[in-house]
C-alpha cells in the first residue's frame, strides 16, 4: 500500500511569493495532520482535518497560513505571501481514528521549504 | 500547557550495549503512547505503541509504561550504529475531547558508536 504522499518534496521560493504543499493521506484514513518542524521549535502541529473538516486550527502561526481538504484524498497548506522564517520541512501525516483512542499517524516524507 | 518532556541528548552508548530513552507527559488522563524514530532528512517512522501499564518488547525494542509516575520509556537492547537517530515521544491528547491529536517532545538523539 502507498503511504502518505507529499508534494513537492523540495521548494525553493523568494519572499512574497504563494507556496502550496500537496498531501494524499493513506486510503482509508479519514485525519490527516500538517506538522512543521525546525530545529529550534522541533515538531509543531499546525491544524488537523478530521472527516475533511479542520478541527483545530490553533497551532497555524499567522493569516499567511492557509490548510483546505476538499475531500477524502488529497489536503493543501498555502503560504501567501512567504517569508523567510517559514523555511522548514512541512509534514503531513493521516491515521484513522479509533474509538478507544489507539489511533496511530503515519508521516509522509515531508516537504523541505526554503524561502530566500 | 499540556506537555511531553525528553532529555535532548545527545545519548551516547557503545554498540552492543542497551540505550535508554525516557519521555514523562503531564496529561494525566492520556491514554496512548508512541515512539517515533527519525532519521537525520526524514520523517518520524513509528517503532512502538504503548497503552497499558508495564512492558511491551518488539525484537529488541522494549518500551516501558508508568501511568501512575507519567512517564514512558524506551529500551533499545544490542544498539547499533544503525539506530543512531532522533527518537520521538508523542502522547495521545484528550483534553478538548477524543480527537487522535498527538503531542510531540522535542526527541532525544541517540548516538551509538561502533
Amino acid at each position: 500500500d502507498a503511504g502518505v504522499i507529499q508534494s513537492p518534496r523540495h521548494e525553493v521560493t523568494e519572499m512574497g511569493q504563494e507556496v502550496t504543499l500537496r498531501c494524499k493521506p493513506i486510503s482509508g484514513h479519514n485525519s490527516l495532520f500538517w506538522y512543521r518542524q525546525t530545529m529550534m521549535r522541533g515538531l509543531e502541529l499546525l491544524i488537523y482535518f478530521n472527516n475533511n473538516v479542520p478541527i483545530d486550527d490553533s497551532g497555524m502561526p499567522e493569516d499567511r497560513f492557509s490548510a483546505k481538504m476538499p475531500n477524502a484524498s488529497f489536503s493543501t497548506l498555502k503560504i501567501q505571501p512567504s517569508e523567510p522564517r517559514d523555511s522548514a520541512v512541512y509534514f503531513c501525516a493521516s491515521s484513522l481514528r479509533q474509538i478507544d483512542n489507539t489511533d496511530t499517524q503515519y508521516f509522509g516524507p515531508g516537504t523541505r521549504l526554503t524561502v530566500l | 500547557q499540556k506537555e511531553v518532556e525528553q532529555n535532548s541528548g545527545p545519548l551516547s552508548v557503545p554498540e552492543g550495549a542497551i540505550a535508554s530513552l525516557n519521555c514523562t507527559y503531564s496529561d494525566r488522563v492520556s491514554q496512548s503512547f508512541f515512539w517515533y524514530r527519525q532519521y537525520s532528512g526524514k520523517s518520524p517512522e513509528l517503532i512502538m505503541s504503548i497503552y497499558s501499564n508495564g512492558d511491551k518488547e518488539d525484537g529488541r525494542f522494549t518500551a516501558q509504561l508508568n501511568k501512575a509516575s507519567q512517564y514512558v520509556s524506551l529500551l533499545i537492547r544490542d544498539s547499533q550504529p544503525s539506530d543512531s537517530a532522533t527518537y520521538l515521544c508523542a502522547v495521545n491528547a484528550l483534553w478538548g475531547g477524543n480527537t487522535g491529536k498527538l503531542i510531540f517532545g522535542q526527541g532525544t538523539t541517540l548516538q551509538v558508536k561502533p
